[in-house]
């Protein structure tokens, strides 16, 4: 699996967007970028995912770059709940495992 | 109506005891995981099944022993504990849809060793 990088921390103000980058420079083709979230001690949460397109859904927008050797996840009005750690991961979707790094503590501020 | 769940939330119990955790998913997945997060955070990969095969094993010492009596269930026995046992397990689950395999993961189960 290819390893990703993250910063270790960021803060957004509340209302504001959160964009949170990952660098992948070593991503396979066939390796899409996921991005899961862990509020607290709670178990991992699934974001959104992604292979060569930008990506949306209700909770996040996911933008790659051309050349997939980097992407952001997009909050687009942060809130409080939105505080957590957030992972970038390199994932082929085929059932293998997901291997999570370190992450970004997003802390969201009022 | 959950989607993964797992029972017990809290686990307390001696070092030398034998328990097992519990895993359920009404999702109609094929693919059932354990992970494990260590008290530094740190989340990693125990075990997988499909269809009740198992299909990874990762370096987990054999006191730890996965056991999936059906495709929505997927339970971890762990023999003789040790207090570097202590640690959050969560139980995962995953079905194709579309193109990609994604995983879902459920409220974990933290184990004390005491």
């Amino acid at each position: 699996d290819a390893k990703t990088t993250q910063p270790t921390s960021m803060d957004c103000a509340e209302g504001r967007a959160a964009n949170l980058p990952c660098n992948h420079s070593t991503i396979s083709g066939n390796e899409y970028v996921y991005w899961y979230r862990q509020i607290h001690s709670q178990g991992p949460q699934y974001i959104i995912h992604g292979l060569k397109n930008n990506e949306t859904n209700e909770m996040a927008s996911l933008i790659i770059t051309e050349d997939r050797k980097s992407s952001t996840l997009i909050l687009p009005h942060a809130t409080l709940r939105d505080t957590a750690v957030y992972y970038c991961i390199a994932y082929t979707g085929t059932a293998s495992k997901l291997t999570f790094g370190t992450g970004t503590r997003l802390q969201v501020t009022l | 109506d959950t989607a993964v769940s797992q029972t017990p939330k809290y686990l307390v119990t001696q070092m030398g005891n034998d328990k097992s955790i519990k895993c359920e998913q009404n999702l109609g997945h094929d693919t059932m995981y354990w992970y494990k997060q260590d008290s530094k955070k740190f989340l990693k990969i125990m075990f997988s099944y499909n269809n009740k095969e198992l299909i990874i094993n990762e370096t987990v010492p054999n006191r730890f022993s996965p056991k999936s009596p059906d495709k929505a269930h997927l339970n971890l026995h762990i023999n003789s504990l040790e207090l570097g046992d202590s640690a959050v397990y969560f139980c995962a689950s995953s079905g194709l849809a579309g193109r990609t395999d994604t995983q879902y993961f459920g409220p974990g189960t933290r184990l004390t060793v005491l």
